[in-house]
C-alpha cells in the first residue's frame, strides 16, 4: 500500500515572499501520479499542480513549482510571490494503478500581510 | 458548468438513522469516488467504481454501501449511522487515464448525534 507523509502541520509566510511544502510517499509502484491539492476554508478541493513520474521536468503552473525527486520519493511544493488568497490547506496526493488517490495528511499555510 | 454536485450540504442524524448520500456528475466520467474527512487529516476513500454498475471498497468501506445505478450518479448509503461516522464526505470524478486528476464535490458536512 502507498504511503503520503507531509512533515510540515503548519507553515507560515509573508505576502510575497516564497513557502515551501514537503511531501514524501513510498510506493513499490513504477508508474504514478503526484497532485496537490488546495483546500480553502471554503473546503472545496481544487488541484494545483500534477506531476507525472515519467517526465523528468518538473511541473509549474504560475506561481506553483514542483521538486520531483522520483529516487528520493518527494514530490515538494513552492509558492512564489504568496497572496492572500493562498491561505489553505495543502494536500499532497499519490495515483498508481487504479485511479485510486492516497491524501497525505496536510499542511496548513497562512499567508500574512 | 455543474461539474460534480453533491446533496444535501449538511444533515445531522441520530445514532441508528440511515440516509444516503446523492452525488452528480455531469463530466461523463467513467470513474466516480466517495471520500471521508475527518479534522485535522486527509481524505480516505470510502468506496470507488469504475463504470455504471460497477463498486469497489476502499480504504474505509466499513458501515458504507454504495450504488452506481446511472453513470453520472453515485449514492453513498449509511444504513444505521454511529457517532463515529460524524465527518466531511467528498464525491470525485475522473476520467479513466491516470494523468486525469479527480474533479471533486464542496463536501457534506455529516454530524451523527
Amino acid at each position: 500500500a502507498q504511503t503520503v507523509t507531509q512533515s510540515q502541520p503548519e507553515m507560515s509566510v509573508q505576502e510575497a515572499e516564497t513557502v515551501t511544502l514537503s511531501c514524501t510517499y513510498d510506493t513499490s509502484e513504477n508508474n504514478y501520479y503526484l497532485f496537490w491539492y488546495k483546500q480553502p476554508p471554503s473546503r472545496q478541493m481544487i488541484l494545483v499542480i500534477r506531476q507525472e513520474a515519467y517526465k523528468q521536468q518538473n511541473a509549474t503552473e504560475n506561481r506553483f513549482s514542483v521538486n520531483f525527486q522520483k529516487a528520493a520519493k518527494s514530490f515538494s511544493l513552492k509558492i512564489s510571490d504568496s497572496q492572500l488568497g493562498d491561505t489553505a490547506m495543502y494536500f499532497c496526493a499519490f495515483k498508481a494503478a487504479g485511479n485510486k488517490l492516497t491524501f497525505g495528511g496536510g499542511t496548513r499555510v497562512l499567508v500574512k500581510p | 458548468n455543474a461539474g460534480v454536485t453533491q446533496t444535501p450540504k449538511f444533515r445531522v442524524l441520530k445514532t441508528g438513522q440511515s440516509m444516503t448520500l446523492l452525488c452528480a456528475q455531469d463530466m461523463n466520467h467513467e470513474y466516480m469516488y466517495w471520500y471521508r474527512q475527518d479534522p485535522g487529516m486527509g481524505l480516505r476513500l470510502i468506496h470507488y467504481s469504475v463504470g455504471e454498475g460497477t463498486t469497489a471498497k476502499g480504504e474505509v468501506p466499513d458501515g458504507y454501501n454504495v450504488s452506481r445505478l446511472k453513470k453520472q450518479n453515485f449514492l453513498l448509503g449509511l444504513e444505521s449511522a454511529a457517532p463515529s461516522q460524524t465527518s466531511v464526505y467528498f464525491c470525485a470524478s475522473s476520467y479513466w487515464r491516470g494523468n486525469q486528476p479527480q474533479h471533486f464535490g464542496d463536501g457534506t458536512r455529516l454530524s451523527i448525534l
